[in-house]
């Protein structure tokens, strides 16, 4: 089975500061990770992947992650904060093959509220 | 048009009524499912279609049912509604091959009275 934990459920940074959200994950077989943004109203939309090869993986609107094995996580980080950063992330996981492919688990989501 | 669009976006029901909500998509994926969002919860999966012949449970169908008509097309039913079923309920596309088409429709919000 797969699970995801995203540790905490509000952060609140000012802009211009750096975004930090921490995701950890548990997967029996190696994992495809990914982090989707949701704005207010609005479906989910894919800010980064990772599925095979580098371990740093760079996404849409200046964010990135990094697959650490050793660690079980998937942080996603941004180096300055927009106030249209403001949003609710979800950290997700899915097995990177066989029956189960395809099938993501979530986060219970973290909360961004950017600061002027 | 959208990719994978989702009718009604805002549905009111009451308890006890049947409901179905449908999705329908242009991305020619074999693979569609149904999650629904709850606050706090995050997104979790109800059920889940490889294609047209496949259909399997998710973590939470209990209470719900589905039916994929074509590829294209794939609904989720709630026989019998009850007020904890309400949430924001997402419908998704991906392409068997990779990831990189795993596609959101924009959520049908529903409220059970």
């Amino acid at each position: 089975a797969q699970s995801v934990t995203q540790l905490g459920s509000h952060v609140s940074v000012s802009e211009g500061a750096l975004v930090l959200l921490r995701c950890n994950y548990s997967s029996s077989v190696p994992p495809y990770l990914f982090w989707y943004v949701q704005y207010p109203n609005q479906g989910l939309q894919l800010l980064l992947k990772y599925t095979t090869g580098a371990t740093l993986v760079k996404g849409i609107n200046g964010f990135e992650a990094e697959f650490k094995k050793s660690e079980t996580s998937f942080h996603l980080t941004k180096p300055s904060a927009h106030m249209s950063d403001a949003a609710e992330y979800f950290c997700a996981v899915s097995r990177g093959g066989g029956t189960s492919y395809g099938k993501l688990t979530f986060g219970q989501g973290t909360i961004l509220t950017v600061h002027p | 048009d959208a990719d994978v669009t989702q009718t009604p976006r805002n549905r009111i029901t009451k308890t006890g009524k049947r409901i179905m909500l449908e999705c329908s998509q242009t991305k020619g994926h074999d693979r569609m499912y149904w999650y629904r969002q709850d606050p706090g919860l995050g997104l979790r999966l109800i059920y889940y279609s490889f294609d047209v012949k496949d259909i399997n449970k998710g973590e939470i169908s209990d209470g719900y049912s589905v039916s994929r008509q074509a590829q294209a097309k794939f609904s989720l039913s709630l026989e019998s509604a009850i007020p904890n079923q309400t949430a924001l309920y997402f419908c998704a596309t991906s392409d068997g091959q990779d990831m990189r088409g795993y596609t959101f429709g924009s959520g049908t919000r529903l409220t059970v009275v």
